[in-house]
């Protein structure tokens, strides 16, 4: 089945870290961009990063920039996005999407609270 | 700037048309992708590039573009269709290459 799951959200406190993981399968991996989109409780979508096949090229919105690093392992059909001094605005549904040219496969989102 | 402006709300009557629309400076070198997403769920795309849809979306819903402007639309609005819709594209006018979003549009089929 093509699909992709993403795991690693969890509750954290400001200033914390987190790690979340997003396995992809019934795909080749490594010929997609992939990208990590989000989204606040009651707002809108977000983009938050992305990053070449290779992962040579990466990208990122301005509000993460600094604190965010996305990386991935296509040895292990593997997209990661590493949070470091987290602040309560990036509160927020974590979605790992597919980018052939437009994002189109999602998967189910993982959820990332902080609070102290 | 870098935004894209959607209508916060629209509605449409069962078995009619309705066209939500994306604004934004970006939209002048770069498509528009549309996503729906229901209560819930995880966004589905519904059209990419220039009218392209993915497997399973029916041809009663389409994309176009006129200037700054980006428009999906949706002929014979069925139950199903409704949910909030997102208009996204990139745009590479600052340093660093980006992907906006629009707020989203919340399509209610009366």
């Amino acid at each position: 089945e093509v699909q992709l799951v993403e795991s690693g959200g969890d509750l954290v406190q400001p200033g914390g870290s987190l790690r979340l993981s997003c396995a992809a399968s019934g795909f080749t991996f490594s010929n997609y961009w992939m990208t990590w989109v989000r989204q606040a409780p009651g707002k809108g979508l977000e983009w938050v990063a992305n990053i070449k096949q290779d992962g040579s090229d990466k990208y990122y919105v301005d509000s993460v920039r600094g604190r965010f690093t996305i990386s991935r392992d296509n040895a292990k059909n593997s997209l990661y996005l590493q949070m470091n001094s987290l602040r309560a605005e990036d509160t927020a549904v974590y979605y790992c999407a597919r980018d052939p040219g437009g994002y189109d496969l999602w998967g189910q989102g993982t959820l990332v609270s902080v609070s102290s | 700037s870098s935004e894209l402006t959607q209508d916060p709300s629209v509605s449409v009557a069962l078995g009619q048309t309705v066209r939500i629309t994306c604004q934004g400076d970006s939209l002048r070198t770069s498509f528009a992708s549309w996503f729906q997403q229901r209560p819930g769920q995880a966004p589905r795309l519904v059209i990419y590039g220039k009218n392209n849809r993915p497997s399973g979306i029916p041809d009663r819903i389409y994309g176009s573009r006129s200037g700054d402007t980006a428009s999906l639309t949706i002929i014979g609005a069925r139950a199903e269709d409704e949910g909030d819709y997102y208009c996204n594209s990139r745009d590479s006018s600052g340093n660093h290459l980006k992907v906006i979003f629009g707020g989203g549009t919340k399509l209610t089929v009366l």
